[in-house]
């Protein structure tokens, strides 16, 4: 059974400052990684994507792939209440179309 | 461009009855993938369909079922609904190629409650 593990939260953080958003999976035949950011309500949107290892940065976020560990974090810096969202992590089904395995969620809350 | 789009955003059913949701991906999207979201199981893939064929299936009974017009709008349909199957459905579209770089992207989803 193919799995992808997120720490549900809350993780609680002030604002400005970075918050750390961890992901593992299992199957090491992954080969795309997303973030996710939903809020209450509403549906997922796409934050970043990632490929190979290293990292990515888009603005105030930044996506870290590791793949020998199989593991994806998510940073954003200089935090918003704004930002104050359930973050996804899904995975690619490496042999299987673009169908993904989403981690149940971190759920972020930012104090101004 | 317009994003994806689905219909009805809001149902309610009562058990043993049956439901078809309906979605538009984004214009030159030619896969469109389902996925369930409950507040225990989180995000779960139901499954996705390409040029009208489906290609991949997730750990569903067949009481769920889906296809694919040639225009790619895509519709699932629940049989025999159960309350269990109340939740938010989600539809995802992308261009379809199997490469690293495919992402999907998420309509609004269709809230189905089952009394």
């Amino acid at each position: 059974q193919k799995e992808v593990e997120q720490n549900s939260g809350p993780l609680s953080v002030p604002e400005g400052a970075i918050a750390s958003l961890n992901c593992t999976y299992s199957d090491r035949g992954s080969q795309s990684f997303f973030w996710y950011r939903q809020y209450s309500g509403k549906s997922p949107e796409l934050i970043m994507s990632i490929y190979s290892n290293g990292d990515k940065e888009d603005g105030r976020f930044t996506a870290q792939l590791n793949k020998a560990s199989q593991y994806v974090s998510l940073l954003i810096r200089d935090s918003q209440p704004s930002d104050s969202a359930t973050y996804l992590c899904a995975v690619n089904l490496a042999q299987a179309g673009t169908a993904l395995i989403f981690g149940k969620g971190t759920t972020l809350s930012v104090s101004s | 461009k317009a994003g994806v789009t689905q219909t009805p955003r809001y149902l309610i059913k009562t058990r043993g009855q049956q439901v078809t949701l309906s979605c538009s991906p984004i214009s030159g999207h030619r896969s469109v993938s389902w996925y369930q979201q409950t507040p225990g199981q989180g995000l779960q893939f139901l499954f996705e369909y390409f040029s009208e064929t489906q290609r991949n299936k997730g750990n569903f009974p067949g009481r769920f079922s889906g296809r694919q017009f040639s225009n790619s709008r895509s519709e699932m349909n629940v049989s025999t609904l159960e309350l269990g199957d109340s939740a938010l459905y989600l539809c995802a579209s992308s261009l379809g190629f199997q490469g690293l770089t495919d992402t999907q992207y998420f309509g609004p989803g269709t809230r189905l409650t089952v009394l």
